[in-house]
């Protein structure tokens, strides 16, 4: 596609549920990023995918949390046990290799609120 | 802990005048910078960016200044127009960390008429 899709655009779960979000990155964009956007603080890194390698999990708050990417496209992202402070919008970008310089492109995000 | 900040939440500025937005850092191993405008509802978009092997970069209406020394960057907008009227995240990268970036926690601008 032109851009990057993010779905759902909206998601309201019960406190202990399981939620996915699923990213579809650009085309031929090697580089996948994710990030989180609390209410009035700035984004914050979560994971990142680049071509084959393993990917950097620095970002994620806790092991509740995990990502994948297939087949170096589409990435999910699963909370697991969710809690109330996982309320957020939380983006997904890509880039052609890693970004850099050039930025990477957004996409419009999933706002996910636990209640 | 917050590596880079932008210590002005909002800023309201007349149509046409200029805006200038601030952001200071505190790890000086970040060589690249950038700034990313959001719309609500809508993600971030690549604004500008700037080396910091540079002191200035200029692309049409907007210009970012980087000051290695003191830490600090900031981002100009000449003439301002209703259409920039959105928040502007400041973010940093090191250039081994392949994209990876910090942000700030932004800065709402509202441009009046």
């Amino acid at each position: 596609g032109a851009g990057v899709s993010q779905s759902p655009s909206n998601k309201v779960t019960e406190k202990g549920k399981d939620v996915e979000l699923r990213c579809d990155p650009i085309s031929g964009h090697t580089a996948l990023y994710w990030y989180r956007q609390s209410l009035g603080q700035g984004l914050e890194f979560l994971i990142y995918f680049q071509g084959n390698s393993a990917p950097d999990k620095s970002g994620l708050p806790s092991d509740r949390f995990s990502a994948e990417r297939t087949g170096g496209s589409v990435s999910t992202l699963t909370i697991q046990r969710t809690q109330q402070e996982d309320s957020a919008v939380y983006l997904c970008a890509s880039s052609p290799l890693g970004g850099g310089l050039y930025g990477y492109t957004f996409g419009s995000g999933t706002r996910l609120t636990v209640v | 802990d917050q590596q880079v900040k932008q210590n002005s939440p909002s800023l309201s500025v007349q149509e046409g005048r200029i805006s200038i937005l601030n952001c200071d850092y505190t790890n000086s191993m970040f060589d690249y910078f950038l700034w990313y405008k959001k719309y609500p509802a809508e993600g971030p978009t690549f604004l500008i960016s700037i080396s910091s092997i540079k002191d200035k970069n200029e692309d049409g209406r907007f210009t970012v200044f980087l000051n290695k020394s003191a830490k600090h960057l900031s981002l100009h907008i000449v003439p301002s127009q209703p259409g920039d009227s959105a928040v502007y995240f400041c973010a940093a990268g090191i250039g081994d960390s392949w994209g990876k970036l910090q942000f700030g926690a932004g800065t709402q601008v509202v441009v009046t008429p």
